[in-house]
């Protein structure tokens, strides 16, 4: 099973549009959580971290359920300048590193006009 | 400026001739890591490192090697580069204070290896 899973889209939707993202991950472990953001042939970027308690940052809404290892990433009012890959990614303590990342594999967003 | 940069950003070789991509960040981050992204299996970790002398294997350190002398460099060194490893390389730096750890990626480097 994948430490941290996203369906790859791609997910096409019209300007104006609201869509929705998922990610689950495997490790009960883990602790904190972020959504990425990667542009074609570019590198990813920090979109937000999740919180438990859900956080909002403009148009982007990240929830995160832990009993559930569900993470979530809400866009509304989608503009043109949204489509990118989305990258799900969480964060571990392990008995050898200390730390390690798990990314998803993404989820391809188009925003079409 | 805070940054990642890397060197080169493209690079098309032959099989089996060394060469080393560099990684260089200024934020003084503890953390350096290597990573490929390929079509359809995404972001997979070559090597990282936790300090300066400290550096440890990743998903797929095959056919690679890094050295971490510096707290600010990190290169990626591929002694007899085959054609499976051409992708497109990431490097990324974090500190390592608290949970939330966000990473800083280089701009990527694409090789191509014939």
């Amino acid at each position: 099973r994948k430490e941290v899973e996203q369906d790859p889209g791609p997910f096409n939707v019209p300007e104006g549009a609201t869509v929705a993202f998922n990610c689950t991950y495997s490790n009960s472990a883990s602790q904190s959580f972020f959504w990425y953001r990667q542009d074609c042939r570019k590198e990813p970027k920090l979109l937000m971290s999740v919180y438990s308690s859900g956080n909002e940052d403009g148009r982007f809404t990240a929830q995160l359920n832990r009993a559930s290892q569900y993470i979530s990433l809400l866009i509304r009012d989608s503009k043109l300048s949204d489509s990118a890959t989305y990258l799900c990614v969480v964060n571990f303590m392990n008995s050898n590193s200390g730390y390690a990342l798990n990314f998803g594999k993404g989820t391809s967003l188009l925003v079409t006009p | 400026e805070a940054q990642v940069t890397q060197n080169p950003r493209y690079l098309i070789t032959v099989t089996g001739k060394k060469l080393t991509v560099t990684c260089s960040q200024n934020m003084n981050h503890e953390y350096m890591s290597w990573y490929r992204q390929d079509p359809g299996l995404g972001l997979r970790q070559i090597y990282y490192s936790m300090n300066v002398e400290v550096t440890d294997k990743g998903d797929v350190p095959e056919g690679y090697k890094v050295s971490r002398k510096e707290k600010r460099n990190f290169p990626l060194i591929l002694e007899s580069p085959s054609p499976n490893q051409t992708s497109l390389y990431f490097c990324a730096s974090s500190s390592l204070g608290g949970l939330g750890r966000t990473q800083y990626f280089g701009p990527g480097t694409r090789l191509l290896v014939l």
